[in-house]
């Protein structure tokens, strides 16, 4: 049972453009959400995250927004920079002992220059 | 300078040994984590050790016994390796500051091929 979704495997997107990358969730005890990305061989990198209390997080040329009654959140990339291509996941996490992390399965974000 | 280290990056063996994978953070992380990620690239939490106390042991076989000699070290064993644990296993860390969540950094993989 999945309870973090990412139902766009691959996204291709204009240099300079925006990227949208969405993500879904079924679990209501979820309470932070982050989005990682990660390169080819390498490990996921964080990039930003947002707690649930917010409905907004920006961080330079990212920001993440997050609708609780949908239970969606959406990663927003402008503009768009062709180091930027690399497959992004979504994670959440809710209170308790771990913090462990709930993974979607992630989008290829390709930019085209 | 390397965060969380893995050893090996890659691992080829046969099927029924038993092989160990090695994760080492400088970060003074209190928190440690084994990911794997399978065939549909799904990262799944296996074990995690908070000051080398077990604290997350996920639906894993027996098979997989984790070691943390120490905060900064969790070392993965596993034992008569069968073709489904092929995969990329990820260790990761973080730091656990009251009721502030600190993001988990992760390691660079080990992609384990049973032959």
């Amino acid at each position: 049972d999945q309870q973090v979704k990412q139902n766009s495997p691959s996204l291709s997107v204009q240099e300079g453009r925006i990227s949208i990358l969405n993500c879904d969730y079924t679990n209501s005890m979820f309470d932070y959400f982050l989005w990682y990305k990660k390169y080819p061989a390498e490990g996921p990198t964080f990039l930003i995250s947002i707690s649930s209390i917010k409905d907004k997080n920006e961080d330079g040329r990212f920001t993440v927004f997050l609708n609780k009654s949908a239970k969606h959140l959406s990663l927003h990339i402008v503009p768009s920079q062709p180091g930027d291509s690399a497959v992004y996941f979504c994670a959440a996490s809710q209170s308790g002992s771990a913090r462990q992390l709930t993974f979607g399965s992630g989008t290829q974000l390709t930019v085209l220059p | 300078d390397t965060a969380v280290s893995q050893t090996p990056k890659y691992l080829v063996t046969q099927m029924g040994n038993d092989k160990s994978i090695k994760c080492e953070q400088n970060l003074g992380h209190d928190t440690m984590y084994w990911y794997k990620q399978d065939s549909k690239k799904f990262l799944k939490i296996m074990f995690s050790y908070n000051n080398k106390e077990l604290i997350i042991n996920e639906t894993v076989p027996n098979r997989f016994s984790p070691k943390s000699p120490d905060k900064a070290h969790l070392n993965l064993h596993i034992n008569s390796l069968e073709l489904g644990d092929s995969a990329v296993y990820f260790c990761a860390s973080s730091q656990r500051t009251g009721g502030l969540y600190q993001p988990q950094h992760f390691g660079d993989g080990t992609r384990l091929s049973i032959l």
